[in-house]
């Protein structure tokens, strides 16, 4: 699985757009990017994936650059309740455990 | 909906003494997988099963052992506990034949302590 880079730490004020990078410079042709993240002390939750194309569902939306080299997660109003980890994974579509889980993003959402 | 229902919640734990951590699944997925969390870090796997009947070692598998007897349950063993192995562990399971390949269910998981 390729490696990612991620900033270990983010603010964002309550109601406004916050945007998450991840750098994956060495993704391959047929890897994913995933999105997970983990509210404190519980179990990490899927959050979005995509390969090539935009994708936007009712949690988020993810930009992927043109060259797939990095990705922007983007929540569009954040709420206190976004305060969590955030990590970026780069993976096959298969084998779904071998998920590199990496120390990821602390996103906190600030009234 | 359950999803996946892990046990104990929590336990602390004599070094030395054998544990079993239960994972149980109501969705049929194929595959399961053992996560363990440091504190402050991120996920590492243990062990992982692809169907009932395998299992295959993932990243740190010392110390563990797992079994796949059925599609709904996959157990965490620790023959003989030690305090490295204080962490808060995490079972998952993922559709890979259909549904949704690639995306990982949780369980709330189960915060063990080795004194």
């Amino acid at each position: 699985d390729a490696k990612t880079t991620q900033p270990t730490s983010m603010d964002c004020a309550e109601g406004r757009a916050a945007n998450l990078p991840c750098n994956h410079s060495t993704i391959s042709g047929n890897e994913y990017v995933y999105w997970y993240r983990q509210i404190h002390s519980q179990g990490p939750q899927y959050i979005i994936h995509g390969l090539k194309n935009n994708e936007t569902n009712e949690m988020a939306s993810l930009i992927i650059t043109e060259d797939r080299k990095s990705s922007t997660l983007i929540l569009p109003h954040a709420t206190l309740r976004d305060t969590a980890v955030y990590y970026c994974i780069v993976r096959l579509n298969t084998n779904a455990g071998k998920s590199t889980f990496g120390d990821g993003t602390t996103l906190t959402v600030k009234p | 909906i359950a999803g996946i229902t892990q046990a104990p919640t929590s336990q602390i734990l004599a070094a030395g003494r054998r544990m079993t951590l239960r994972c149980t699944q109501d969705m049929r997925h194929n595959a399961m997988y053992w996560y363990r969390q440091d504190l402050g870090l991120g996920l590492r796997l243990i062990h992982y099963s692809n169907t009932a009947g395998t299992t295959g070692k993932g990243e740190v598998p010392d110390g563990y052992s797992v079994s796949r007897a059925n599609t709904d349950d996959f157990p965490l063993t620790l023959a003989s506990a030690v305090p490295s192995q204080t962490s808060v562990y995490f079972c998952a399971s993922s559709d890979e034949a259909g549904g949704k390949p690639g995306e990982l269910f949780f369980g709330e998981g189960s915060r063990l302590t080795v004194l």
